[in-house]
């Protein structure tokens, strides 16, 4: 099945410097991504809509230019944390909408990031 | 705007019972998707079911039964004789069928079952 990889699973960094996530779809082509955000025990919270060759669309609230979001190929997505701090410490994860299948979505495994 | 409501935040059941965890929808779209996903404690969503709206149908999946009505705008999620690997947070989710690709999702807050031995 469809399968998205997102790495790093975890991450650990010092406050003020920039963390890279990368979801990769491996086994199709994922025209839109999607990435949320997710604190300790509250739900999904979307964050952007990334399509390929195109600006993301953020949802209200969310700082553009702290979270940039890159989606250069059909397979590859990134969202760049920059100058990072503890509250932005969260769970990160990404999800790709693959038209004409059954599941409809598929997320990769989340990211856990830890600003110290 | 679409809104999913999951009243109940914590369920704790036995080894063996039966648990319904409860969802309710908001959405001004004809057609659209429901769905049900666990996540369990190491974080990875996993996907448990996509229903139609057009598609009233009940669904049941070896101990996993759903009951979409749509009348009182309802997708609820029974496991029957529940186990300790149920144990997980449960979101019920909403999306439209109009925008195909951008088509969003939104999520309820979670329902986190603990079933104890």
């Amino acid at each position: 099945g469809a399968v998205v990889s997102q790495h790093p699973s975890w991450v650990i960094c010092k406050s003020g410097t920039s963390v890279k996530i990368e979801c990769r779809s491996l086994d199709f082509q994922a025209t839109t991504m999607f990435w949320y955000r997710q604190f300790p025990k509250q739900s999904l919270m979307l964050m952007a809509t990334s399509n390929e060759g195109s600006k993301a669309t953020y949802e209200q609230g969310v700082e553009k230019d702290k979270f940039l979001i890159n989606h250069a190929s059909l397979t590859l997505s990134t969202l760049t944390v920059t100058s990072a701090h503890p509250e932005d410490s969260s769970f990160y994860i990404c999800s790709a909408r693959r038209t004409g299948s059954t599941v409809g979505y598929t997320f990769g495994s989340g990211t856990r990031l830890t600003v110290v | 705007a679409q809104k999913v409501t999951q009243a109940q935040t914590e369920i704790s059941v036995v080894e063996k019972e039966d648990v319904t965890l409860d969802c309710v929808y908001e959405t001004r779209d004809t057609t659209y998707y429901l769905f049900w996903y666990k996540q369990p404690p190491s974080g990875e969503l996993v996907f448990l079911i996509r229903r139609n709206s057009f598609d009233e149908q009940n669904e049941i999946s070896g101990r996993y039964s759903w009951n979409f009505q749509k009348s009182t705008s309802s997708f609820n999620f029974t496991i029957t004789a529940s186990q300790v690997v149920d144990s997980a947070v449960y979101f019920c989710a909403l999306s439209d069928a109009r925008g195909g690709a951008n088509s969003k999702l939104t999520f309820g807050k979670g329902i986190t079952l603990s079933v104890r031995p």
